[in-house]
């Protein structure tokens, strides 16, 4: 079975700075689909940005880009001009061929004022 | 708005009873998932289903069934609840192709 792992359990950082959240996976498929999802306090589920595998253009939507590197099999998650309402936990998800879903363990990022 | 909804939103219950945590989409999507959030664990997969009448097993299946009757419900069933099994469970779906996983609010179930 495909794994995500996240090696940063918890996170910091600084109101108005950029933070970098590791994710990487361990696949054989040429074709697939990235996520990161952003779980608040109220506990929902956001999806924040996907990528497709098929693409080299690294996805962006406004404060939040990725930098996702196939061959190396990684896909963080920037977020820049950091606000207090990213304070969350964070899951990183691959997407199979198959629709089957696996997901890290998350980070736990911190904003600090 | 398509949404999904997951009922009842928390649960307190009792070693050994049956409990069912209902879950309804909108989406008409054919793939829907059961997964359980530990800390530590991220999300870990129950049970799933890619249409009506098709279910199967996830990595954490024992103690847990399902039954897929129609596009929209996927109820999920403890037939003998246990305190392992003391978690919060979220549903969702997904279509197929590069669409994410809808998910929905999250039961809080504790078993005492």
């Amino acid at each position: 079975a495909q794994t995500v792992t996240q090696s940063q359990p918890e996170m910091s950082v600084q109101e108005a700075e950029t933070v970098t959240l590791s994710c990487t996976y361990d696949t054989s498929e040429s074709d697939y689909y990235l996520f990161w999802y952003k779980q608040p306090p109220s506990r929902q589920m956001i999806l924040v940005i996907r990528q497709e595998a098929y693409k080299q253009q690294n996805a962006t939507e406004n404060r939040f880009s990725v930098n996702f590197q196939k061959a190396a099999k990684s896909f963080s998650l920037k977020i820049s001009d950091s606000q207090l309402g990213d304070a969350a936990m964070y899951f990183c998800a691959y997407k199979s061929p198959g629709n089957q879903f696996y997901f890290g363990t998350g980070t736990s990022l911190t904003v600090i004022p | 708005d398509a949404e999904i909804t997951q009922s009842p939103r928390h649960k307190i219950t009792e070693t050994g009873r049956q409990v069912t945590l209902a879950c309804h989409q909108t989406w008409n999507h054919n793939n829907m998932f059961w997964y359980r959030q530990d800390l530590g664990h991220g999300l870990r997969l129950i049970h799933y289903s890619y249409g009506v009448q098709d279910t199967n097993k996830g990595e954490v299946s024992d103690g847990y069934s399902v039954s897929r009757s129609n596009t929209e419900d996927l109820p999920l069933t403890l037939e003998s609840a246990a305190s392992s099994q003391t978690s919060v469970y979220f549903c969702a779906s997904s279509p197929w192709g590069p669409g994410e996983l809808f998910f929905g609010e999250g039961s809080r179930l504790t078993v005492l």
